[in-house]
Parts: structure tokens; sequence; C-alpha cells
């Protein structure tokens, strides 16, 4: 059974930095590009970041470009998003998903680690 | 950046009914078109993918079409458990946009 599970949300002020991680199983990890999209409670979909398989390439959205890092360790089936100069408006459930396919889909996805930036 | 915009942002409909919500490009994304039901307090779930493909394990009465920059999600037959958001994606280009979502409730 494919299970992405993510962890180390938690409250931090403005400027401040937070390491989101995904812990993937029931799945060859290295086999997938990966990906975090995000969600402000009540509100929509915000596609954040993606990688690719090896890590060799990488993408981010406008408003997290520069601050936000995406990584991965395959032999840890794991996947990061660091994310630094934190501000109120990176408040958001985030989750981390499995690219299916070329077309870009994301078939599984995980429910989320809650991010609030605050002072 | 590729804009995405649906319509309606919201809908009610009965049991039964034929459902269509749309979804428009700002630019053409030929079939790079994803469609995800998203339920109430739980992660997103895969419906379409390229357009019109169906996700293994989605009901058949879900069908997806279109090509360039105009889609659409059709439910056939609506059923109390299509209760739910519903968001279209492009994943022609990064960022792979969303649009705003659909809510669609059940008279």
């Amino acid at each position: 059974e494919v299970q992405l599970v993510e962890s180390g949300g938690g409250v931090v002020r403005p400027g401040g930095s937070l390491r989101l991680s995904c812990a993937a199983s029931g799945f060859t990890f290295d086999d997938y590009d990966m990906s975090w999209v995000r969600q402000v409670p009540g509100k929509g979909l915000e596609w954040v970041s993606a990688i690719n398989w090896n890590g060799g390439r990488t993408a981010y959205a406008d408003s997290v470009k520069g601050r936000f890092t995406i990584s991965r360790d395959n032999a840890k089936n794991s996947l990061y998003l660091q994310m630094n100069s934190l501000r109120a408006e990176d408040t958001a459930l985030y989750h981390c998903a499995r690219v299916y396919s070329s077309y870009g889909n994301l078939d599984y996805w995980g429910q989320g680690t809650r991010v609030t930036v605050s002072s | 950046d590729i804009q995405m915009t649906q319509s309606p942002s919201s809908l009610s409909a009965s049991v039964g009914d034929r459902v269509t919500i749309t979804c428009r490009a700002s630019q053409s994304i030929s079939s790079y078109l994803n469609w995800y039901q998203q339920k109430p307090g739980k992660a997103p779930n895969l419906l379409i993918y390229a357009a019109s493909s169906l996700q293994s394990g989605v009901p058949s009465r879900f069908s997806g079409s279109g090509f360039g920059t105009d889609f659409t999600l059709t439910i056939s037959s609506l059923q109390p458990e299509d209760l739910a958001t519903y968001y279209c994606q492009q994943s022609h280009s990064t960022p792979h946009t969303f649009g705003q979502g659909t809510k669609l409730e059940i008279k």
C-alpha cells in the first residue's frame, strides 16, 4: 500500500524556518518524481514545488522561489521541503504527493502537515 | 504562469443529475490537464489525468474531455458521495497551477 506521511510542521514566527519531511512507503521511491502542494484552510490548492526522480531537476511556484528548497534522499525514501524567510501567507496545510506519469498527475497524497506563521 | 479558471465556483444538483464543470487555461496546454476531487477534511483524490484518462478505481460516471484551452469534467449520474470540491490542474509547464475549485452540493 502506498503511503506518504508528512511531518515537521508547527508554529513559527515570521522570518523563521521549518523543514518538512515526507516519508514514503509501498512503492519504489526513486522511480517517481515528487511534489509539494499546500492549502490554506478553507481555500484552494496551490502547487508549491516538484523534484524529479534523482533530484537533478526542481521547480517552484513564484510565491516561494528563493525561499523554499525541495530535496530528496532516495536511500531514506524521503522528500523534504526546507522553508526559510517564512511569511504569514505561507500558513497552510502542506501535502506531499507522488507524480504518477509524464502528465504530471498526482496520484497519491499524504494527509498533510500544518504550518502556521504567526508572531 | 498559466492561469486556470473553473466555472462555476459552486453548484447544487440532485442525485441522478448530469453535472458538468468547465476549466479554461490562459494558453494552450495540449492534454496536460488533471482533475481532482477533495472531500471535506480529506486529501485530494485524482479522478482524471491527461484530460480524459480515468484513474484506476474511479467510478465510470466520471469522465473528462477537452484539448488546448477548454476542458470539461462530467459526472453522468450524480451520487450522494460526490459531494466535494473539484479542482483542475495544468501540468503542461511549471508552476503546475490549479483552478480555484468548484464546490458541488447535493440538493
